[in-house]
């Protein structure tokens, strides 16, 4: 079974700090069909990085992905106030298109 | 402006079933694949379904193959999920996505699937 594993759980950080989210696959992921996406509290989940480092359509350049294979990750280089939320990877290299259990990014 | 809406929410005891729509807008429904996500109460997210752009390509995670039937109707830019059999598990936040092989990038609001005795 295909298994993506996201560490930490939990990220305490401080504005303007860099944030660093690890994503692990439990097989290679094809094409680097890795994505990642950002959910805030009562509020649908957005797309931030597909192709394991393309950023989606409006996206600030302080999100920036990498990896390949089985690990990703995703860094956000100087957190914003509003970058404070939980963010999820997802592997869409074969169904069923699973996630991670998700890396909450909070307040310090 | 892409649009996705959710509807159908509701309140169910287990074994009933619900039907769930998403109304597109703002863009050619018929050239995307669509897809649902459940988000239990405090929980990640769950890949659900997904069905292709012409209705082809229909797949289903383990946890609802069986019990759930996603549909499309190109005419109506809507998409369904029939809920057959629901468990308290089932229990929820359903999104609609919109997307292509599985990379989802727009999401609706969601709807709230509520499943008690």
């Amino acid at each position: 079974e295909f298994v993506l594993t996201q560490s930490p759980g939990t990220l305490s950080l401080s504005p303007g700090e860099r944030a660093t989210l690890s994503c692990r696959a439990s097989q290679s992921v094809r094409s680097n069909y890795l994505a990642w996406y950002q959910q805030k509290p009562g509020q649908a989940p957005r797309l931030l990085i597909y192709g394991a480092s393309s950023r989606a359509t409006g996206i600030p350049d302080r999100f920036i992905g990498s990896g390949s294979g089985t690990d990703f990750t995703l860094t956000i280089s100087r957190l914003e106030p509003e970058d404070f939320a939980v963010y999820y990877c997802q592997q869409y290299d074969n169904s069923p298109r699973k996630f991670g259990q998700g890396t909450k990014v909070e307040i310090k | 402006e892409v649009q996705l809406v959710e509807s159908g929410e509701g309140l169910v005891q287990p074994g009933e079933s619900l039907r769930l729509s998403c109304a597109a807008s703002g863009f050619m429904f018929s050239t995307y694949s669509m897809y649902w996500v459940r988000q239990a109460p405090g929980k990640g997210l769950e890949y659900l379904s997904g069905i292709g752009s012409g209705g082809e390509n229909i797949h289903y995670a383990d946890s609802v193959t069986g019990r759930y039937t996603i549909s499309r109707d190109n005419s109506k830019n809507t998409l369904w999920l029939q809920m057959d059999r629901l468990r308290v598990e089932d229990m929820g936040v359903y999104y609609c996505a919109r997307g292509r092989d599985g990379l989802l990038d727009r999401w609706g609001q969601g709807t709230v699937v509520t499943v008690s005795s």
